[in-house]
This record gives structure tokens, C-alpha cells and sequence, in this order.
């Protein structure tokens, strides 16, 4: 079963606005954690933000804001002033469990997002 | 301030040839992960090593498929008697000793691999 679910293929804002990029996800275990990826044209994989399911406050770093809602299973990431550099694909990945030998991350398919000047 | 290291970038290989990917670890770290991505999809976890360990290969085809990571040297993934369907972009990430519950892995660039 899908663990991971990004339900818009392809997303498109202006520059200089906001952009909210969904992701669902699904797990019984209570310790978990969630990232955001990008991935331009280039290929390589840029981690951008990171959320563990104990964070009392969403996590932010720079333009990248993760709207985690617990209880509706989501964790949604905010890019704010959207730059043409933006564009690209966008994954969401959760790693199941706190500790031990249980880190491999789980992977959506992905968010393409285009930034239009 | 080298970061993960894959190589080679691009690799073509006929039908039934081997397939050698290579990986090294950012600096300092211990742990390696290979995922494959196929065209138009996310990535797909094979196989977490440690040094001299296979931790986890939950995601490792049965057969053809083989990874290690010894104790001096890049972590290799190595495919036996390519097929067409084994397509797709390896990416091999790394993290560090775990400490804690927030860590992050790190990517290479991937290696394409083409089955001609």
C-alpha cells in the first residue's frame, strides 16, 4: 500500500508568490519522520526540510515552511516568494520509526512545479 | 567539502552485461543507501549498508541485484545480466551516526544507467 501520496503531478505559480505543495501519508507506527526533497532538471536530490512526528512546531528553514497537521496525516510544504530557480520536482518521504535499524526513507511521486516570471 | 560521491554519472550497458555503480559517503559518514528511480516516479529504497554490514535489502530484487560496502573503498551495487527494465537513475545517499531522531540523507547525483 501507497504510504506516501502527492496528489498534484504538476503545480504552477507566479513568481514571487506563495506555493503549497500537499502530501498525505500513512503509518500506524507512532515515531516517524518526514522530509521534503527537490529535484531540478540536473537530476541530483536537495533535501530541503525535515519533521519529526514529536516536533511541537512545524519546521521552517529559509523560504521552506512545513505545514504538518498530525491528525489529518498531512505535511504539506509552503515555499513563500517563489524564485524561477523553484522550478522542479518536489518529493515527500517518511522514514517509519524512531530508532534502530528502520531508516529507509518511503518516496511520493512527486510534485513538478514551474515557476512563471 | 566533498559531498556524496557517485560515479560513473552515465553508464550504457547491452543486455546480459554486468552493471558496476559505484558510491562513496560524504566525509565521516558510516551509513549508505541505494534507491532507484524509475522514469516518472519517486524513488524506490533497495538496499541500507554499513560498513561491512548489509543492514537492510528489503528492497533488493531476489536476483541479479548485489550491494556492498567494505571496509575501505566506495559501496558498490552491482547488476548481473542487465535487462532492459533495470533503466533507471541509482542514487546512493548517506547520513551519519545516528544520534537522535533528526538526521538527513545526503544524495550523489545519481548514476543513469541505460539498457541498450
Amino acid at each position: 500500500a501507497q504510504k506516501i501520496t502527492q496528489t498534484q503531478p504538476g503545480m504552477f505559480v507566479q513568481e514571487k508568490e506563495a506555493v503549497t505543495l500537499d502530501c498525505t501519508y500513512d503509518t500506524s507506527d507512532p515515531s516517524y519522520g518526514l522530509f521534503w526533497y527537490k529535484q531540478p532538471s540536473s537530476g541530483e536530490m536537495i533535501f530541503l526540510i525535515y519533521q519529526g512526528s514529536y516536533d511541537q512546531q512545524n519546521a521552517t528553514e529559509g523560504r521552506y515552511s512545513l505545514n504538518f497537521q498530525k491528525a489529518r496525516k498531512s505535511a504539506n510544504l509552503v515555499i513563500s516568494a517563489s524564485q524561477l530557480g523553484d522550478s522542479a520536482m518536489y518529493f515527500c518521504a517518511m522514514r517509519e520509526g524512531f530508532a534502530g535499524n528502520n531508516r529507509k526513507l518511503i518516496w511520493g511521486l512527486g510534485t513538478s512545479l514551474a515557476v512563471n516570471p | 567539502n566533498a559531498g556524496v560521491m557517485q560515479n560513473p554519472r552515465h553508464l550504457v550497458r547491452r543486455r546480459g552485461q554486468e552493471a558496476r555503480l559505484r558510491c562513496s559517503p560524504m566525509k565521516g559518514h558510516s551509513h549508505v543507501y541505494w534507491y532507484r528511480q524509475l522514469p516518472e516516479e519517486g524513488l524506490k529504497f533497495m538496499v541500507y549498508l554499513q560498513k561491512e554490514n548489509i543492514i537492510d535489502e528489503s528492497g533488493m530484487p531476489k536476483e541479479r541485484f548485489s550491494a556492498e560496502f567494505p571496509k575501505e573503498g566506495p559501496s558498490i551495487l552491482r547488476i548481473q545480466q542487465v535487462v532492459r527494465g533495470d533503466s533507471a537513475a541509482y542514487f546512493c545517499a548517506s547520513s551519519r551516526t545516528w544520534r537522535g531522531d533528526t538526521y538527513e540523507q545526503y544524495f550523489g547525483p545519481g548514476t543513469r544507467l541505460t539498457v541498450t
